[in-house]
C-alpha cells in the first residue's frame, strides 16, 4: 500500500490565487512528521514545511501552511497569493517514528499560470 | 545560511565503471543520507550514516553502493560498478538528529548530483 499518496498529478493556477495540495499518508506509528518539499525544474529539493503528529496547531511558514487533519490523515499544503516562481514539482513525505528514511509521495506538478 | 552541497552536479560514466558522489553536509549536522530519484519518478531513500557507520539501508543500497565519511567534512556515495539502471539524480541529506525526536529532524537537501550511465 502506498504510504504517502498525492492525487493530483498536476494543477494550474493563476497568479495570486491560492493552491491547496492534496496529500493522505498511511502510518500506523503514532509518532510521525510530514513534510513539503519543492523541487523546481533545476532539480534541487528544497524543504518548505514540516508538522509533526503530535503538534496541535497547523504549521505555517511565510506563504505556506500545512492543513493537517489526522483523523482524515490529510496533510493538505495551502500556498497563498501564488507566484510565477512557485511553478514546481511539490513532494509530500513522511517520517515514521524511529525511521531514519524519509518516504515520499509522486509528487503533484503545479503551473502558476501569469 | 548553511547548505548541503554536492559534487559533481552532472557525471557521466560507462556502464561498469566506478563512480564517486561526494557531499559536504551541514556543518553542526550529525546524520547523513543518500537518496536517488530515477528521471520522472518518486524519490527513494538508500542509506542513512551515523557515527560513522550505516545505520538503515534499503533494498535497493546493495552490494555495489557504498558510503563513507573519508574525513571531517565529507560523505561520499560509491557505486562500484555502475548500471543503466543506477542513471538518476542522487541526493544528499543532513540532519541534526534522528527519526527519535521527528519534531527537529528536518533532512536537508542538497542540489543533486545527475548520474547518466552510458
Amino acid at each position: 500500500a502506498q504510504k504517502i499518496t498525492q492525487t493530483q498529478p498536476g494543477m494550474f493556477v493563476q497568479e495570486k490565487e491560492a493552491v491547496t495540495l492534496d496529500c493522505t499518508y498511511d502510518t500506523s506509528d503514532p509518532s510521525y512528521g510530514l513534510f513539503w518539499y519543492k523541487q523546481p525544474s533545476s532539480g534541487e529539493m528544497i524543504f518548505l514545511i514540516y508538522q509533526g503528529s503530535y503538534d496541535q496547531q497547523n504549521a505555517t511558514e511565510g506563504r505556506y501552511s500545512l492543513n493537517f487533519q489526522k483523523a482524515r490523515k490529510s496533510a493538505n499544503l495551502v500556498i497563498s497569493a501564488s507566484q510565477l516562481g512557485d511553478s514546481a514539482m511539490y513532494f509530500c513525505a513522511m517520517r515514521e517514528g524511529g525511521d531514519d528514511k524519509i518516504i515520499f509521495g509522486k509528487g503533484t506538478r503545479l503551473h502558476i499560470l501569469p | 545560511e548553511p547548505e548541503v552541497t554536492q559534487t559533481p552536479s552532472h557525471q557521466v560514466t560507462q556502464m561498469g565503471q566506478e563512480v564517486i558522489l561526494r557531499c559536504v553536509p551541514i556543518s553542526n549536522h550529525l546524520y547523513f543520507y543518500w537518496y536517488r530519484q530515477i528521471l520522472g519518478q518518486k524519490v527513494e531513500f538508500l542509506v542513512s550514516f551515523y557515527n560513522n557507520e550505516i545505520s538503515e539501508k534499503s533494498e535497493i543500497f546493495d552490494d555495489q553502493f557504498s558510503v563513507e565519511r573519508p574525513d571531517g567534512s565529507n560523505f561520499t556515495l560509491k557505486i562500484r560498478s555502475t548500471k543503466l539502471e543506477d542513471s538518476a539524480m542522487y541526493f544528499c541529506a543532513s540532519s541534526e538528529s534522528d527519526g527519535d525526536r521527528v519534531e527537529a529532524d528536518t533532512q536537508y537537501f542538497g542540489p543533486g548530483t545527475r548520474l547518466t550511465v552510458l
